[in-house]
C-alpha cells in the first residue's frame, strides 16, 4: 500500500495552523470497522513519538491541539496553534495492510 | 514503560547480528511487536511484526535474512539479522504500535 504524505516541508509561524495530509493507495477500513491509520512525531535527534492511533484518537498526553480526522484513503493531521516543540518531522503509518507502510514525511518547521 | 534495545554495532556485509529488546512497565505478553528501522537521514521503515501468539510478518527487503521472535517469560523481543548489506545501515527501534511504546533505538552499521 502507497502512503502519499504531502507536504514534505511546511515552513510557519509560531501559533500558526498546520495542516498534513495522507492519502493510502487503498482503503484502510479494517473487516472490524476500524481504520488503522497512526501520526507520529520525530523530533530532531529523538526517537519517534506517537501522537495519534485509528485516525482520530490521541495517546495519553497528547496535547489537544493535536487533531487527527478523516476516513477510508484520505487524512489529515491538523495542529491548531503550532508552538515550538511541535518542530520536527510528522509520519503517517497505515497499518491495517502488511508490509506496514510510512509516509515519508513532513518537517515542520519555522519560517 | 521502558523498551531497551541492545546489540547493535559495526558488522561486515555477510555477517549476523542479534538484536534485543527488553521491555517493562507493561504485559509484554499482551502485546504484538515491530521492529522499524530508519537509514541516516532517511525516513521510517518498517521492518518486521510479532503477535502475541507469535505469528510473524516481514517487509520484502530483509524477507528470509531477518527472524523476529519473542521470549515471554523474559519480556524480550528479538531481531535475527543474517547475510547483513549495506542497505540494512539503520537505527533499529522496537514498538508497540497500539501502546504508543518505542525504545531508544539500536544503531547497526554494515560495513567493511
Amino acid at each position: 500500500v502507497l502512503v502519499t504524505q504531502t507536504p514534505s516541508s511546511l515552513p510557519v509561524s509560531l501559533g500558526d495552523q498546520a495542516s498534513i495530509s495522507c492519502k493510502s493507495s487503498k482503503s484502510l477500513v479494517h473487516n472490524n470497522g476500524i481504520t488503522y491509520l497512526a501520526w507520529f512525531l520525530q523530533k530532531p535527534g529523538q526517537l519517534p513519538q506517537s501522537l495519534i492511533h485509528t485516525v482520530s484518537n490521541r495517546f495519553s498526553g497528547v496535547p489537544d491541539r493535536f487533531s487527527g480526522s478523516g476516513s477510508v484513503s484520505d487524512f489529515t493531521l491538523k495542529i491548531s496553534r503550532v508552538e515550538p516543540e511541535d518542530l520536527g518531522v510528522y509520519y503517517c503509518l497505515q497499518y491495517v495492510h502488511y508490509p506496514l507502510t510510512f509516509g515519508a514525511g513532513t518537517k515542520l518547521e519555522l519560517k | 514503560v521502558q523498551l531497551v534495545e541492545s546489540g547493535g554495532g559495526l558488522v561486515q556485509p555477510g555477517k549476523s547480528l542479534k538484536l534485543s529488546c527488553s521491555a517493562s512497565g507493561f504485559t509484554f505478553s499482551s502485546y504484538g511487536m515491530h521492529w522499524i528501522r530508519q537509514a541516516p537521514g532517511k525516513g521510517l521503515d518498517w521492518v518486521a511484526y510479532i503477535s502475541s501468539s507469535s505469528g510473524t510478518v516481514y517487509a520484502d527487503a530483509v524477507k528470509g535474512r531477518f527472524t523476529i521472535s519473542r521470549d515471554n517469560a523474559k519480556n524480550t523481543l528479538y531481531l535475527q539479522l543474517n547475510s547483513l548489506k549495506s542497505e540494512d545501515t539503520a537505527i533499529y527501534y522496537c514498538a508497540s504500535i497500539t501502546t504508543s511504546y518505542w525504545g531508544q533505538g539500536v544503531m547497526v552499521t554494515v560495513s567493511s
